[in-house]
């Protein structure tokens, strides 16, 4: 089982909403990912969860604000967001940063979010 | 300054051929790379990956190559099927930045039938 989901699919928000994305895994992985990615654009990294604690933040927006409760969940809170934000947010999980030779990203479908 | 590049950013190849997607990279510290397919309105699915100590990797239709003096990396496809038609994410993993991967722009792969 590789499955990494992702709630919701789809999400139009105005500028002035707060909203919450999700993302879910039961791998047991310890490292969890944001990703932003525009149309006919490679996936961008956003935002490293190692073992529950935000390892990198790519000098992020503070409109975004993420959050792991646990090991298996990862939210990314938006609040005060621009027409621009509009993308398709994607989420990963990995094993973890134990040296790994594979280490591989496991992806969700995402979240289309579009910004009015 | 993009560490990751495919040069083609769309590629057309006739059912039962192969198909070759490339990539190159500046960053010789990478250490792993992984090949990602991703349908529309779909997250990236992990395809097939190499270490940098290979040189071939192969699982099934498709074959990594890595040719680390020229830091150039190809998937092959053999034989293409329809189903392959997808974009094409090639990406290189870093160990001094976390294990964090930086990805290419993408190849469009079209599979005629």
């Amino acid at each position: 089982d590789t499955e990494v989901t992702q709630t919701p699919k789809h999400l139009v928000m105005g500028m002035t909403n707060k909203k919450s994305l999700k993302c879910e895994q039961h791998m047991g992985h310890r490292a969890m990912y944001w990703y932003k990615q525009k149309a006919k654009k490679p996936p961008e990294l956003m935002f490293v969860y190692s073992y529950e604690k935000l390892s990198i933040n790519e000098s992020v927006p503070s409109r975004f604000s993420p959050e792991c409760p646990n090991s298996s969940l990862l939210n990314l809170h938006l609040h005060a967001l621009q027409p621009e934000d509009s993308a398709l947010y994607l989420c990963a999980s990995s094993q973890g940063r134990e040296g790994l030779a594979k280490n591989i990203q496991y992806f969700g479908a995402g979240t289309r979010l579009s910004v009015l | 300054d993009q560490q990751v590049k495919q040069n083609s950013p769309s590629l057309s190849v006739q059912e039962g051929r192969i198909s070759i997607l490339n990539c190159d990279y500046t960053n010789s510290m990478f250490d792993y790379f992984l090949w990602y397919k991703k349908y529309p309105a779909e997250g990236p699915t992990f395809l097939i990956s190499i270490s940098s100590i290979k040189d071939k990797n192969e699982d099934g239709r498709f074959t990594v190559f890595l040719n680390k003096s020229a830091k150039h990396l190809s998937l092959h496809i053999v034989p293409s099927q329809p189903g392959d038609s997808a974009v094409y994410f090639c990406a290189a993993r870093d160990p001094n930045a976390g294990n964090m991967l930086t990805f290419g722009g993408g190849t469009r792969l079209m599979v005629k039938p």
